[in-house]
C-alpha cells in the first residue's frame, strides 16, 4: 500500500519568512496530492491540491510542487503570517482499480509555528 | 447548509460499553471515511465506503464496524469500548475521484 512520509515534524518560522514542508510517497500510481491545514481544535481543511499531470500550482501565498520521477511534493508558504500557525498534512491518493475506488493516505503532519 | 455532521462532539464512556458514533452529510457525496486522530497527530484511516452497501477496512486495525445503508449516513460502532480507544474520530466525505475531502468536527471519545 501507499506510504507517505512528511518532514519536518515541527517547523518554526519568523513572520514574513517562507516555510517549506516536504513529502515523499511510495506508490508510483498515486495521482492526486492534496494539502490540508488543521488549526488547533478544528477540522482539517483543504488548502491546495495538485494532480499528477501538473508540476506546480500556486494560490496567492501558497504553492505546491510535484516531482513524479522522484516521488516527492512540497508545500511552500511565502510571507508567513501568524494565522498560518497550524498543523499541515500532505496526502496522496491512489486509484484502486475500478471506477470510484480510491484511497487517501495522509502524511504524519507538520506543526508550523509563526514567530511574530 | 451543506455540511458533514458528527454527534456527539464529546463522549466519556465506561470500559465494555457499546457505542455508536454518528456521521451524516448533506452534500450528496458517495465516498465517506472514518479517521482516528490523536490531537494534532497523524490521521489513520480505519474505514471507508464508496457508496451504499459498500464498506472497507482501512490501514489501521480497528475493533469497530461501520454500515452504509443510506448515502448520507455512515455510523461507526464500537461493540466493547476499551481505554485504548480513547482518541478523536473524524468522519469525512468526498464527491468523486481526486476530490476535496470534507471533514466533520470530530467526536472526542474518552473510555475510562
Amino acid at each position: 500500500g501507499e506510504n507517505v512520509e512528511q518532514h519536518p515534524s515541527t517547523l518554526s518560522v519568523q513572520e514574513g519568512d517562507s516555510a517549506v514542508i516536504k513529502c515523499t510517497y511510495s506508490d508510483s500510481a498515486s495521482n492526486y496530492f492534496p494539502w490540508y491545514k488543521q488549526e488547533l481544535g478544528k477540522r482539517p481543511q483543504l488548502i491546495i491540491d495538485i494532480r499528477s499531470n501538473v508540476g506546480e500550482k500556486k494560490d496567492q501565498r501558497i504553492a505546491v510542487t510535484l516531482n513524479k520521477t522522484a516521488k516527492h511534493f512540497s508545500l511552500h508558504i511565502t510571507e508567513t503570517q501568524p494565522e498560518d500557525s497550524a498543523v499541515y498534512f500532505c496526502a496522496a491518493s491512489t486509484y484502486m482499480g475500478y471506477f470510484g475506488n480510491e484511497k487517501l493516505t495522509f502524511g504524519t503532519g507538520t506543526r508550523l509555528t509563526i514567530i511574530p | 447548509e451543506a455540511d458533514i455532521y458528527q454527534t456527539p462532539r464529546y463522549l466519556v464512556i465506561g470500559t465494555g460499553k457499546k457505542i455508536t458514533l454518528e456521521c451524516s452529510q448533506t452534500m450528496g457525496h458517495d465516498k465517506m471515511y472514518w479517521y482516528q486522530q490523536d490531537p494534532g497527530m497523524e490521521l489513520h484511516l480505519i474505514h471507508y465506503s464508496y457508496g451504499v452497501n459498500s464498506t472497507e477496512k482501512g490501514d489501521l486495525s480497528s475493533e469497530s464496524t461501520v454500515s452504509r445503508i443510506r448515502t448520507e449516513h455512515f455510523p461507526l460502532t464500537l461493540e466493547s469500548a476499551r481505554p485504548s480507544h480513547t482518541s478523536q474520530y473524524l468522519c469525512a466525505s468526498s464527491e468523486y475521484l481526486m476530490a476535496e475531502a470534507f471533514f466533520g468536527q470530530g467526536t472526542r471519545l474518552t473510555v475510562v
